[in-house]
C-alpha cells in the first residue's frame, strides 16, 4: 500500500479481555517495528521483524504482550488480559533495508489508540 | 545501550522568528543515522530530517536544518521563520546500522509553541 496502515484505529476494551491489533507495512518493506506512546512521552520500542523473523523483542513489558509476522509481511501485536496500564497509543513502523544494513528512516503508521476500562 | 535525552520539555517562538531544539545522545557506535520527527496535535509521526553519522555536512530541509557535533554527540534542530504550523511536539531518534541497534531510540520529545 500507499503507507502503513494499522487497524483499528481506535479500540476500547473491558480489562482482562484480549486485543489484537493489525499492522500492514509498505509493500516490500523488509523491517517491521511495533511501539508503543503513552500522551506527552517519546514512542517507546516493543519489538522488531525481519521479514517473518522476530529480531528483538527486549522492549515487550511482560508475557501477556506478544507479536506475529507469519508470511513477512502483515504483523499483529497481541495483548492479553489487558490491564488498565496498557491503555496507550500503539505505533507501527516500517522500513526498507539493504542486504548491507539499515538504509534509514522508519514510516510509520496513524497508530492504534488503545483503552482498557 | 543507545540513549537519546532531549533535556527541554517546552519551548516557546514568536512567528517568523528562529528557535533551536536541543538534543544529545550516547553510542558506541561510529555509522548510525538521527532524525528529527514531528507530532502535530494529530499524533501522526512526521519525518522533518535526517542525518547520516559519515556525512560532515549538516542537513537542510527548507526551513529546517540541524547542528550536528558528532565528537559532542550533539544534534539541535534549528527552525528558522517559524510558522504556527510548527506548533508541535518534536522527537529526537536515534538508530544504529546494524542488528539490535537498528531499532529506532526516541527521546522523551519537546513541546514546541509558536506565539502569532
Amino acid at each position: 500500500g500507499a503507507g502503513v496502515s494499522q487497524s483499528p484505529r481506535y479500540k476500547v476494551t473491558k480489562r482482562g479481555q484480549d486485543v489484537a491489533l493489525r499492522c500492514d507495512p509498505i509493500s516490500g518493506h523488509v523491517s517491521l517495528y511495533w511501539y508503543r506512546q503513552a500522551l506527552g512521552q517519546g514512542p517507546e520500542f516493543l519489538t522488531y521483524f525481519n521479514y517473518e523473523a522476530q529480531q528483538d523483542k527486549s522492549g515487550l513489558p511482560n508475557d501477556r504482550f506478544s507479536a506475529e509476522r507469519p508470511e513477512g509481511s502483515i504483523s499483529t501485536l497481541t495483548i492479553q488480559r489487558t490491564e488498565q496500564r496498557d491503555s496507550a497509543m500503539y505505533r507501527c513502523a516500517s522500513s526498507l533495508e539493504a542486504r548491507t544494513g539499515v538504509t534509514g528512516e522508519l514510516f510509520f503508521g496513524e497508530g492504534s489508540r488503545l483503552t482498557v476500562l | 545501550a543507545q540513549t537519546v535525552t532531549q533535556s527541554q520539555p517546552e519551548m516557546s517562538v514568536q512567528e517568523a522568528e528562529t528557535v533551536t531544539l536541543s538534543c544529545t545522545y550516547d553510542t558506541s557506535e561510529s555509522d548510525y543515522y538521527l532524525f528529527w520527527y514531528k507530532q502535530p496535535p494529530s499524533r501522526q509521526m512526521i519525518l522533518v530530517i535526517r542525518q547520516e553519522a559519515y556525512k560532515q555536512q549538516n542537513a537542510t530541509e527548507n526551513r529546517f536544518s540541524v547542528n550536528f557535533q558528532k565528537a559532542a554527540k550533539s544534534f539541535s534542530l534549528k527552525i528558522s521563520d517559524s510558522q504556527l504550523g510548527d506548533a508541535a511536539m518534536y522527537f529526537c531518534a536515534y538508530r544504529g546500522n546494524t542488528g539490535a541497534n537498528s531499532k529506532l531510540t526516541f527521546g522523551k520529545g519537546i513541546t514546541l509553541s509558536v506565539r502569532p
